[in-house]
C-alpha cells in the first residue's frame, strides 16, 4: 500500500500520560498536514510542514501538542500531559506541492489515530 | 480566525432525488477543496476549485466556486445509495492552512 499510513490506529491512555503518534506521508509528497477530528465534526487544522519547516500552527493547539518531522519524510505528533478533551480521531494527510505549477493540491488523507483518554 | 460555514447540517433524500450542499466563508478564499468521508472512513479528496465562478462535473456531481470566491456548492444529480456519507468543504485564504466546514451528512433512502 502506497497511500498515508499512521500508527497505531487506536490508543487507549490515562490522563495526564504522553502520547506520540506517528505518519508516514506518501514518498514523494512534501507537504504534511495534522488534524483532529471529533465526532460530527469536520477536521480541525493542528499543523502543517513543508518538508522539515513547520510552517504553521493553530493557535488553538496548546504548549502541550507538539510535532516534528525532522527528515521530511515521516512525522511525529506529541500530546504531553493527556486531558480528557483530548480524545479524538487524529488525522495526517500529505500533498505534493511542485514549483511552477498549481500551489493548492489535494490532499491524501491517512486512517487515523483514535485516542482515548480515560 | 477564518470559519466556514456549510448548511446543511444534515440532508435525508429519496434515491434518485438531487442534493446541493453549500459552504459559506466571510473573507475571500484562495481555493476550496471538497471531500467525501463515509462512516468510520477518512476524507477522501473530490474537487479542487481555484477561479471565480468555476464550475466543474464529475458525473453525477456538479462543483461550483462563487464569482466573488466567498461560497462554493456541490451538487448532486439522482442520488444513489453508494452517495451516503459526509461532504465536507475545505478552504484556504492566502496561505496552505485548510479549514474544514462542519459538514453535511447525506442519507439516501433506497
Amino acid at each position: 500500500d502506497t497511500g498515508v499510513s499512521q500508527d497505531p490506529r487506536h490508543k487507549i491512555t490515562k490522563r495526564g500520560q504522553n502520547v506520540t503518534f506517528r505518519c508516514d506521508p506518501i514518498s514523494e509528497h512534501n507537504r504534511l498536514y495534522w488534524y483532529r477530528q471529533t465526532l460530527g465534526q469536520g477536521p480541525e487544522f493542528l499543523t502543517y510542514f513543508q518538508n522539515e519547516a513547520q510552517l504553521e500552527k493553530s493557535r488553538l493547539l496548546s504548549d502541550r501538542f507538539s510535532a516534528e518531522r525532522p527528515k521530511g519524510s515521516f512525522s511525529t505528533l506529541e500530546i504531553q500531559r493527556t486531558e480528557q478533551g483530548d480524545s479524538a480521531m487524529y488525522l495526517c494527510a500529505s500533498s505534493l506541492a511542485r514549483s511552477g505549477a498549481l500551489p493548492y493540491n489535494e490532499q491524501f488523507f491517512g486512517p487515523g489515530t483514535r485516542l482515548t483518554v480515560l | 480566525g477564518q470559519q466556514v460555514m456549510q448548511i446543511p447540517q444534515y440532508q435525508h433524500v429519496q434515491e434518485g432525488e438531487d442534493f446541493t450542499t453549500y459552504c459559506n466563508s466571510s473573507t475571500t478564499l484562495s481555493n476550496i477543496q471538497w471531500y467525501k468521508q463515509r462512516p468510520g472512513g477518512h476524507p477522501v479528496f473530490l474537487i479542487q476549485l481555484v477561479k471565480s465562478g468555476e464550475v466543474k462535473k464529475q458525473k453525477r456531481l456538479t462543483f461550483q466556486f462563487g464569482e466573488a470566491k466567498k461560497n462554493s456548492s456541490l451538487h448532486i444529480t439522482a442520488t444513489q445509495t453508494t452517495d451516503v456519507g459526509t461532504y465536507f468543504c475545505a478552504a484556504t485564504s492566502g496561505t496552505y492552512k485548510y479549514i474544514f466546514g462542519t459538514g453535511t451528512r447525506l442519507k439516501v433512502l433506497a
